[in-house]
């Protein structure tokens, strides 16, 4: 399996309050990812990283701020969570030309 | 832009039966093609994937998968489903983004049930 923990693996939080997940990988992969996952739509991409300071954002990333300052880790933040935004969030890493490999997921519920 | 469509939401097999989980994509260039497996609570594992070469990929568990370009179709089979197979399983399209890496558009899963 690849070296990928997530952080906390469950959250409930309450509305307007800010929300920081946490990535870290042991791979000294490139690059990593910010999906969330909802019944209905698959996975679908929010952030992403090609290197240290180096992030874009997805298909889906209002709401939503990402930070990496170490190879290692790549954060995501609520600033102000809403019931929206209520999902399981999987990190994902990849080296140049491969394939992406995934986190165990976050379960945030924002009441 | 790039999409994927797994058109079923759930199927329901006989343990032992043959399975087939279709996906279509829509993509302009050459597709480099993913099959992901989510069991209950977990994460995503990979099953296989097609990057160019050999149509027919093989990938774990006793899958495998055909990539057909005139059907835009990359469709999952295993001959033999087993009870341990049950899952959801998710087909993606990666597609380039800004300062490389492989950006993935997923499908929106379908469920398996296997009966024993």
């Amino acid at each position: 399996d690849a070296g990928i923990t997530q952080s906390p693996r469950h959250k409930v939080t309450e509305t307007g309050t800010p929300v920081t997940l946490r990535c870290h990988q042991t791979e000294n992969h490139r690059y990593m990812y910010w999906y969330r996952q909802d019944p209905g739509h698959g996975l679908r991409l929010i952030h992403y990283s090609y290197g240290v300071k180096d992030t874009d954002k997805g298909e889906v990333s209002d709401g939503y701020s990402v930070s990496r300052s170490k190879t290692e880790d790549f954060l995501l933040t609520l600033e102000s969570a809403t019931s929206s935004q209520t999902s399981v969030y999987f990190c994902a890493i990849s080296r140049e030309g491969s394939e992406q490999y995934f986190g165990p997921g976050t379960r945030l519920t924002v009441t | 832009a790039q999409s994927v469509t797994q058109p079923d939401i759930h199927i329901t097999v006989s343990e032992g039966a043959s399975l087939e989980l279709r996906c279509n994509y829509s993509y302009g260039a050459t597709p480099y093609l993913f099959w992901y497996v989510q069991s209950p609570g977990q994460g995503l594992q990979l099953l296989l994937k097609y990057f160019s070469g050999d149509t027919l990929v093989q990938g774990i568990k006793g899958f495998e998968a055909e990539f057909k370009r005139s059907q835009s179709s990359f469709n999952l089979r295993k001959p033999s489903v087993h009870w341990s197979d049950a899952a959801e399983y998710f087909c993606a399209v990666e597609w380039g983004v800004t300062g490389g890496g492989n950006k993935l558009t997923f499908g929106t899963g379908t469920q398996l049930k296997v009966e024993l």
